[in-house]
């Protein structure tokens, strides 16, 4: 079955620094990918998807990154900000699967200097 | 923007009791999730929920589990004989359509502690 892990589970930056966080999956058949965010004692909000067919895709001071070849998926945040302090997780699900049904990464936990 | 509503946030049990965890889902929204995370673990899908009937649901979703959409509005959770290893954060989830890459809005979570 597929299986999601995330390269580091903590990450601080310096705001105004730009942020990477990093994603690997197993299944090379996966071939939607979602980017959340989750602050403490909320649930995961979605923030940018990307769909295989694609390398990139950018939306609002993020990109997501996607090698299929190597099977990982990066998140860059443009000019961190301490409102981006939270943990971030990558999801995976197959687009011809069940209506879409997430695996999902173990998290990393971004942290931000003022 | 519409959210996904979740009672209670917190919830205190003792092993062998019944519990239900309710969600609100988004109004126009049709199909409907549950996803548990255990502290520091992943996020695990436990089941969906479409036309009144489950559409999937994981190992994890045990005959202890049941979903129910009693009326046009909530969507319950029941553990009828809870566990330890039950405790955990409970996410209720909903989107509008089927397609994969339509979006899935998250609740806040309802922190289950079973003692």
């Amino acid at each position: 079955g597929e299986s999601v892990g995330l390269h580091l589970p903590t990450l601080s930056v310096q705001e105004g620094d730009n942020s990477i966080i990093n994603c690997a999956y197993s299944n090379s058949a996966s071939d939607y990918f979602i980017w959340y965010k989750q602050e403490s004692g909320k649930g995961p909000q979605f923030i940018i998807d990307i769909r295989s067919n694609m390398d990139k895709r950018q939306g609002q001071r993020v990109t997501v990154l996607l090698n299929k070849t190597v099977k990982h998926l990066s998140l860059q945040i443009a000019a961190t900000q301490p409102g981006d302090s939270a943990v971030y997780f990558c999801a995976v699900t197959d687009y011809g699967g069940s209506q879409g049904n997430l695996i999902f990464g173990k998290g990393t936990k971004l942290s931000v200097k003022p | 923007e519409p959210e996904v509503t979740q009672t209670p946030s917190h919830q205190v049990t003792q092993m062998g009791q019944e519990v239900i965890l309710r969600c609100v889902p988004i109004s126009n929204h049709l199909y409907f999730y549950w996803y548990r995370q255990i502290l520091g673990q992943k996020v695990e899908f436990l089941v969906s929920f479409y036309n009144n009937e489950i559409s999937e649901k994981s190992e994890i979703f045990d005959d202890q589990f049941s979903v129910e959409r009693p009326d046009g509005s909530n969507f319950t959770l029941k553990i009828r004989s809870t566990k330890l290893e039950d405790s955990a954060m409970y996410f209720c989830a909903s989107k509008r359509d089927g397609a994969t890459n339509e979006k899935l809005f998250f609740g806040s979570g309802t922190q289950l502690s079973v003692l």
